[in-house]
C-alpha cells in the first residue's frame, strides 16, 4: 500500500538555524499538507499546497515558514530561523482531491528539537 | 468555529474487554469526521470516516464509530481489544482543506 514518507525522523538544530523537512507524498496525489503537533497539544494545520502554490495557510505559518515542491516527488517545509517554540512533531499529508469527503494520508512525522 | 474534544487523555483496558473512545465536535454544518490511530514511530493511519448516510460506520481492525448529531459525538468503539491496539487515537473534523484534530486519547492495553 502506498504511503507518505518523511525524512529525517528526528532533527536537532540550534536556535536561529534553518531546517528543511522533507516529505514524499503518495505518487498520484495532488494536494499536500503540513501539520505540526507540539508535545501534549493538538495536531495543528499549517499549510496546504496545490498546483505549485499555497492554497491555504494558518496563522502559525508566518514568514519564517515556506513550502516547496522542488521536483515531482518531494514536498518540503523550510523554517528559516528556528525558535525554541518550533520544537514539535511535523506531519506531512497528501490527498488525491480537495473535496471535503477526501481522506488525507499522513506520514510518520519528523520530530524537530530546537536547542 | 470548528473544534474537536476528546475528553479522555488516557484509557487503560484489559485485553479482550470492550472499548469506547469519546469524541465531541463543534461544527456549523454537516461534519465530515475521521478517526486516526498513531502507533509509536508511525504516521497517522485512518481507521474510519463519516460523511453521510448510515450513522454507524465500520472501519479497519474491527473498529466502528457512531455519529450522533443530537449529541455532537462520534465515539469510537471496539468490542474486544487486542494488545496491538495500544496506541494514540485522534478524532478529527474536516473543514475545507484543514483537518481539526482533538488532543488524542492514549490507549494502554493490559494482559
Amino acid at each position: 500500500e502506498p504511503e507518505v514518507t518523511q525524512t529525517p525522523s528526528h532533527q536537532v538544530t540550534q536556535m536561529g538555524q534553518e531546517v528543511i523537512l522533507r516529505c514524499v507524498p503518495i505518487s498520484n496525489h495532488l494536494y499536500f499538507y503540513w501539520y505540526r503537533q507540539i508535545l501534549g497539544q493538538k495536531v495543528e494545520f499549517l499549510v496546504s499546497f496545490y498546483n505549485n502554490e499555497i492554497s491555504e495557510k494558518s496563522e502559525i505559518f508566518d514568514d519564517q515558514f515556506s513550502v516547496e515542491r522542488p521536483d515531482g516527488s518531494n514536498f518540503t517545509l523550510k523554517i528559516r530561523s528556528t525558535k525554541l517554540e518550533d520544537s514539535a512533531m511535523y506531519f506531512c499529508a497528501s490527498g488525491a482531491m480537495a473535496v471535503r469527503t477526501d481522506t488525507q494520508y499522513f506520514g510518520p512525522g519528523t520530530r524537530l528539537t530546537v536547542l | 468555529a470548528q473544534s474537536v474534544t476528546q475528553p479522555d487523555i488516557h484509557i487503560t483496558v484489559s485485553e479482550g474487554a470492550s472499548l469506547e473512545l469519546r469524541c465531541n465536535y463543534s461544527y456549523g454544518a454537516t461534519p465530515y469526521l475521521f478517526w486516526y490511530v498513531q502507533s509509536p514511530g508511525q504516521g497517522l493511519q485512518l481507521l474510519l470516516k463519516y460523511f453521510s448516510g448510515d450513522t454507524l460506520v465500520q472501519g479497519i481492525k474491527g473498529f466502528e464509530a457512531e455519529f450522533k448529531r443530537s449529541q455532537s459525538s462520534f465515539n469510537l468503539r471496539k468490542p474486544s481489544v487486542h494488545w496491538s491496539d495500544a496506541a494514540e487515537y485522534f478524532c478529527a473534523v474536516r473543514n475545507g482543506n484543514q483537518f481539526y484534530f482533538g488532543t488524542g486519547t492514549s490507549l494502554t492495553v493490559i494482559p
